[in-house]
């Protein structure tokens, strides 16, 4: 069975400093790998996705996340935080090998953004 | 384009009583999926539909959940008598059916149901 895990529930990090949240998975094989965000009184957004192809992929807002199969890691990343970004961050993974659509998700870490 | 709507926004209830969740999906989307987030934990899957059928319901966690997709529209997700483990954010996605280049369909998320039971 997939799991994921994100370590840190909470984060906090000054505007303008660099944004680092953790994602680790456990799969026989490596899946299809996704951030998504949930601002308040929403529902969650995909931020990017790692399908196939080149490892460091871009998504929305300036966040990135590179995709390391010998670490079995999609951290994501952004080089100055703004105070928008503050919300809660999800890893999540879906087989790729059996065609199960199903997302499993880390616990979520939600980041702060001190002015 | 309107996204995935979910109603209630809230609901709560006693324990030992009905609540039916709503999700309408996207327009065009075959695939629709329910999700729930218990207690700030993870967000765990619970069932998905391919039209009116039920392609996976791996995730259900016992006969107290019904989940139902009359004509591949919209879906209802029924607890049926809810308890208190039973609290937590009930999330409605959908995908379209065919994938994108990469062979994942991305799923688009609701904003949610708060189910309180008490």
């Amino acid at each position: 069975a997939q799991s994921v895990t994100q370590l840190g529930s909470h984060v906090s990090v000054s505007e303008g400093a660099l944004v680092l949240l953790r994602c680790n998975y456990s799969s026989s094989v490596p899946p299809y790998l996704f951030w998504y965000v949930q601002y308040p009184n929403q529902g969650l957004q995909l931020l990017l996705k790692y399908t196939t192809g080149a490892t460091l992929v871009k998504g929305i807002n300036g966040f990135e996340a590179e995709f390391k199969k010998s670490e079995t890691s999609f951290h994501l990343t952004k080089p100055s935080a703004h105070m928008s970004d503050a919300a809660e961050y999800f890893c999540a993974v879906s087989e790729k090998d059996t065609g199960r659509r199903a997302l499993t998700f880390g616990s979520g870490t939600r980041l702060q953004v001190q002015p | 384009e309107a996204g995935v709507t979910q109603f209630p926004s809230h609901s709560v209830i006693e324990k030992g009583q009905t609540v039916t969740l709503r999700c309408d999906p996207i327009s065009g989307h075959d695939n629709l999926y329910w999700y729930r987030r218990v207690m700030g934990k993870e967000i765990k899957f619970l069932l998905h539909f391919v039209k009116e059928s039920k392609q996976d319901e791996s995730g259900m966690p016992n006969n107290r959940f019904l989940a139902e997709r009359t004509g591949g529209t919209y879906s209802t997700l029924k607890v049926q008598p809810a308890e208190l483990e039973d609290s937590g954010v009930y999330f409605c996605a959908s995908s379209q059916e065919k994938g994108l280049a990469g062979g994942y369909n991305e799923q688009f998320f609701g904003p949610g149901t708060r189910l309180t039971v008490l």
